[in-house]
């Protein structure tokens, strides 16, 4: 089976910072990873798939990188609407799915 | 814009069965370019994948549950459920329905219902 380890399991920041996010596989995944957002009290909103492909409409103050084992998020100005936490997800057995432990971001 | 809708108990007794049924309207089960399934929340923690089905009945399961869980569609009512027996405490968890759009290089969770709350307690 699959691991996705994230770290931090939190940070705070302050608005206008730039934060990054990492996740690691515990076997080689490809390109096979996604993203999601969960805003407070919210469902969870895919932001990223394929590593670095952003969904539509997502704001390009975020983005993805990486490949195989080791992929990051990087908000590049953190602003107040980015309060959540943040899930990495492989799919590279889909139809199972794996999910990283989350990083919950706040604002310092 | 296809949207999920889940429905059920929200208190269920130990050791006994947790059922749901999660409505697609906007769009049709029968589609091709999804899979429907499930993946739960419990209070305060992360998003753990229960299962998932597609138009013609092929299901996969998360092996953590894979003994308990039963994931059927219902075409006809354009519906999915989820069955898992035995429950605990543990299982007490936020059950998100989820679509997932698919094609040979990406697989998406893309629509997601707003979850459905259930408890395990006598």
């Amino acid at each position: 089976d699959i691991q996705m380890t994230q770290s931090p399991s939190s940070l705070s920041a302050s608005v206008g910072d730039r934060v990054t996010i990492t996740c690691r596989a515990s076997h080689h995944i490809s390109n096979y990873l996604a993203w999601y957002q969960q805003e407070p009290g919210k469902v969870p909103k895919l932001l990223i798939y394929a590593a670095s492909t952003l969904q539509s409409g997502v704001p390009s103050r975020f983005s993805g990188s990486g490949s195989g084992t080791d992929f990051t998020l990087t908000i590049s100005s953190l602003q107040p609407e980015d309060v959540a936490t943040y899930y990495c997800q492989t799919y590279n057995s889909a139809p199972a799915l794996t999910f990283g432990g989350g990083t919950k971001v706040e604002i310092k | 814009q296809l949207q999920l809708q889940e429905s059920g108990p929200g208190l269920v007794r130990p050791s006994e069965t947790l059922s749901l049924t999660c409505t697609v309207s906007g769009g049709s089960i029968r589609s091709s370019s999804h899979y429907w399934g499930w993946i739960r929340q419990p209070p305060g923690k992360g998003l753990e994948w229960i299962g998932s089905v597609y138009y013609s009945g092929s299901t996969y399961y998360n092996p953590s549950f894979k003994s308990r869980v039963i994931i059927s569609v219902a075409t006809s009512e354009n519906q999915l459920s989820l069955k898992l027996s035995s429950v605990t405490a543990a299982d007490t968890a936020l059950y998100y329905c989820v679509g997932t759009s698919w094609g040979s290089q990406y697989y998406l969770s893309d629509y997601w219902g707003q979850g459905s709350l259930v408890t395990v307690s006598s």
